[in-house]
């Protein structure tokens, strides 16, 4: 167990509504990312963290913005919702296998259900 | 353009069985290869990763097999368990360098039949 926390867990909302979702981490690590998962096209990263208020794009990041302004909190914003943006979300963290590992492997919280109507 | 490809959305075994599962890259960057299995209603977990300094890592009935110069990884699962039904995804990291970002398969479906 990562210690990672979504909420909501389940939202639905109306096109053109403002939606933040929330990642949050008990322990701390430097890496924080956020994916989308639809059928038929897997996991796609949006946005990801690599430290306090350092964030950058990830694939499908149009529409979507982020911010992380302390450690343990990883916001995703969808500034202006629309109905392409039904989705489950998934909010990872990053920390090696090992302390002197030079890999890192990603673990994942219990994601968020939105729909956009 | 995609750079991590499962080829197979689903893969039916009996219980007791081996599960092959079958992954293939094209970007030669990337130097770590995770499997993860999905639920329904659950976040992805991780199962087992791989380095490309290695060609076979094994974690109880779960194996994965790097074939570096094919750009290929299969996971082998023995003996499939009814358990082991859910969704398995392939995925690639080309390193700190890229902020361990990490490149998904669109996954397969595996079923474990009693």
């Amino acid at each position: 167990d990562a210690g990672i926390t979504q909420s909501p867990r389940h939202k639905v909302t109306e096109t053109g509504t403002p939606v933040t979702l929330r990642c949050h981490q008990t322990e701390n690590h430097r890496y924080m990312y956020w994916y989308r998962q639809d059928p038929g096209h897997g996991l796609r990263l949006i946005h990801y963290s690599y430290g306090v208020k350092d964030t950058d794009k990830g694939e499908v990041s149009d529409g979507y913005s982020v911010s992380r302004s302390k450690t343990e909190d990883f916001l995703l914003t969808l500034e202006s919702a629309t109905s392409s943006q039904t989705s489950v979300y998934f909010c990872a963290i990053g920390r090696p296998p090992q302390r002197s590992s030079s890999y890192n492997e990603q673990f994942f919280g219990p994601g968020t259900r939105l729909t956009v109507l | 353009d995609q750079q991590v490809k499962q080829n197979s959305p689903s893969l039916s075994v009996q219980e007791g069985r081996i599960s092959i599962l079958n992954c293939d890259y094209t970007n030669s960057m990337f130097d770590y290869f995770l499997w993860y299995k999905k639920y329904p209603a659950e976040g992805p977990t991780f199962l087992i990763s791989i380095s490309s300094i290695k060609d076979k890592n094994e974690d109880g009935r779960f194996t994965v097999f790097l074939n570096k110069s094919a750009k290929h990884l299969s996971l082998h699962i023995v003996p499939s368990q009814p358990g082991d039904s859910a969704v398995y995804f392939c995925a690639a990291s080309a390193g700190g360098g890229s902020n361990y970002k990490l490149t998904f398969g669109k996954g397969t479906l595996l079923t474990v039949n009693p």
